[in-house]
Parts: C-alpha cells; structure tokens; sequence
C-alpha cells in the first residue's frame, strides 16, 4: 500500500497563477483533509470531506477550493495565487471511527512569488 | 492568544535521559487530546491519545490536568531515534476529526 501520496512534491508559482494539488489515498478511509503548515503557527486545517461528494470548510479556507469526486482523492485548488500561500500543504486521511488518527501524505512545498 | 501553546524548544538532552514536554490549551470545551510527531521535513504521526487517567506507551507517558488544561509528554531513556517535534493536538469535535495542532516542541537527543 502506498498509503496517502501528493502531488506535486514542489512547486513555484508566480502571484495570480492557479493550480490544483491532488491527494490520494488506497486505504479506503471515509474522511480526507487539507492542512498547511507556516513556521510557528503549526498545521491549520484548510478545508476536509467526509465522504464523496462532500466538503466542509476548516480553520483556514480563503483562498482554495476543494472537491471530493472520488473516495480515494482529495483536489485542493488555488484559483488566484498570493504570496500569503507559501506554505507545505499535507494532505491527510482517516478513518470515520478512529478519525484522531489521522495518515499524512509526504507534503507539498509550494512558494508564490 | 493560541489554541494550542507550545515552548518551541529546541530540548537538547544527552541519551538516557529523561525529558517532559508541556503544552497548554485555551478552550474549556476541548473533548480529546493527541501527540502527533513530526521528524524534519517529513509528514506528522500519531505518537499516543493521551486520557485523564494518564497512559504509558514503552518509555512514553502522557497526561491530562482538564482543571489547568494542561497536557504532558514525558519521554524516560531518551534515544538518537527520539529526536523530532512533538505536537500537542487538541479538539473540539466530538466526532474527533478536527484537529488543532500545536506548533510543536522540538527535541534533539545528543549522543
């Protein structure tokens, strides 16, 4: 099992540029989530889906889109990039019953310019 | 003021020893508490839940005072292999799946 992977790993983008980060999870977890994490400010939970089809916003969620079309991936979307995004996203997953015990992908390191 | 409060460290300790890490929280209301590791530049991993009646897991204890909302880590017989950063993870959510995460406490074990 590859467990949750992301992609990409890295990626610049200059300001207003868009992109979409995928996750991807093979263990058939019910519940997804996209954090970020900024040096002393700990991970932040930008928007997670309990199911497909279903979305909800987090802590942080200006400024992405998200979509759950599939139960085994999770679409984070930047319409319009901004410096303020500069950040390691990680995607997670988990279990509904156990749903604390979250599974993290490797991250991705994105810097806007 | 924070959810989740850290010292950031870092902890420098020799091997063997035996180091306890703080964290506080702000919310009353906070149903269930985590420590989750995170080794430089990788993803986090849930370390041990951490109940009010304390537990141990190896050479790991953790414990809850929901009176001071205070949780702990204490680590005895430290290892090269323990040197990462300890997040305090809290959550508000009774169906556990929010979580607020600490910004971490880091730890390097010196040979």
């Amino acid at each position: 099992n590859a467990g949750v992977t992301q992609t990409p790993k890295f990626r610049v983008l200059k300001t207003g540029q868009s992109m979409t980060l995928l996750c991807a999870q093979d263990m058939n977890h019910e519940y997804m989530y996209w954090y970020r994490q900024d040096p002393g400010m700990g991970l932040r939970l930008i928007h997670y889906s309990v199911g497909e089809g279903t979305t909800a916003k987090g802590e942080v969620p200006d400024g992405y889109n998200v979509s759950r079309l599939k139960k085994q991936n999770f679409l984070l979307g930047l319409e319009s990039a901004a410096p303020s995004q500069t950040s390691v996203y990680f995607c997670a997953s988990s279990y509904g019953d156990v749903a604390y015990e979250q599974y993290f992908g490797p991250g991705t390191r994105l810097t806007v310019t | 003021r924070k959810e989740v409060e850290q010292d950031p460290g870092p902890f420098n300790v020799p091997e063997g020893a035996t180091v306890a890490f703080n964290c506080t929280y702000s919310n009353s209301a906070s149903q269930s508490f985590f420590w989750y590791r995170q080794d430089c530049r990788k993803e986090p991993k849930l370390l041990m839940s951490v109940y009010s009646s304390g537990n141990e897991d190896g050479r790991f204890t953790a414990q809850l005072n929901r009176a001071s909302q205070y949780i702990s880590l204490l680590i005895r017989d430290s290892k090269l292999s323990d040197s990462a950063t300890y997040l305090c993870v809290v959550t508000l959510d009774t169906g556990r799946r929010a979580l607020t995460f600490g910004s971490g406490t880091r730890l390097q074990v010196q040979p």
